[in-house]
């Protein structure tokens, strides 16, 4: 398998653009979650879903960020407008089940000057 | 609110050397921890995962231990090697909210040759 795929790896914007990251699960994985990693807070969940349906969204930090899954092997994170406090890694992960072992993709660097 | 905690924030051994990396957490109330590895650049890499109803897993060098009492982790790495060099990141998963996990902010580890 070839593991999660994110891409781009790296995007470089300036503020007020908008951003969009993807994101590829493990086939047959059936959970799927974005996080976000900065040097002040670490490692944070933003998101996930169970079978395509946004679970639990309580870690979006605020509303220029939405997250889409429209099939199982799919997944947009967009930033719209973004900011310089966007600057982040932007991680993406899949598991098969409930509390299973979650499987990371290489992340994506974002830049926003 | 859960915090994680991970000490040493860094440690720096020479090759051979058996170490030890510590996590402890604030509420007991998990259903499972894993221990991740991250190198420079990278995605998490999952190492172990423990369960609640679990005192330690092996694989291969690492040795993971779960005092959940306690509230602590341990991550044990017998006869390093700098092949080892990487942060590793403990996370707890939340009985609560389902398969939300939160990180500690991870121990950086320096094996010299």
């Amino acid at each position: 398998d070839a593991g999660v795929i994110q891409s781009p790896r790296h995007e470089v914007t300036e503020m007020g653009q908008e951003v969009t990251l993807r994101c590829k699960p493990i086939s047959g994985h059936d959970y799927l979650f974005w996080y976000r990693q900065t040097m002040m807070r670490g490692l944070e969940l933003l998101i996930y879903f169970n079978n395509n349906v946004p679970i639990d969204d309580s870690g979006m930090p605020e509303d220029r960020f939405s997250a889409k899954m429209p099939n199982a092997s799919f997944s947009t994170l967009k930033i719209q407008p973004s900011e310089p406090r966007d600057s982040a890694v932007y991680f993406c992960a899949s598991s098969w089940a409930s509390g299973d072992t979650q499987y990371f993709g290489p992340g994506t660097r974002l830049t926003v000057l | 609110k859960q915090e994680v905690t991970q000490i040493p924030a860094a440690l720096s051994v020479p090759e051979g050397e058996n170490l030890v990396l510590n996590c402890s957490f604030t509420d007991s109330a998990i259903y499972n921890l894993q221990w991740f590895r991250q190198d420079p650049g990278k995605g998490l890499t999952s190492l172990l995962l423990i369960q609640s109803s679990q005192r330690e897993q092996t694989s291969g060098r690492l040795n993971a231990s779960l005092d959940k009492s306690s509230g602590r982790s341990t991550l044990y790495i017998a006869a390093s090697q700098p092949g080892d060099s990487a942060t590793y990141l403990c996370a707890v998963r939340l009985m609560e909210y389902g398969n939300k996990l939160v990180f500690g902010a991870g121990t950086i580890l320096r094996v010299k040759s």
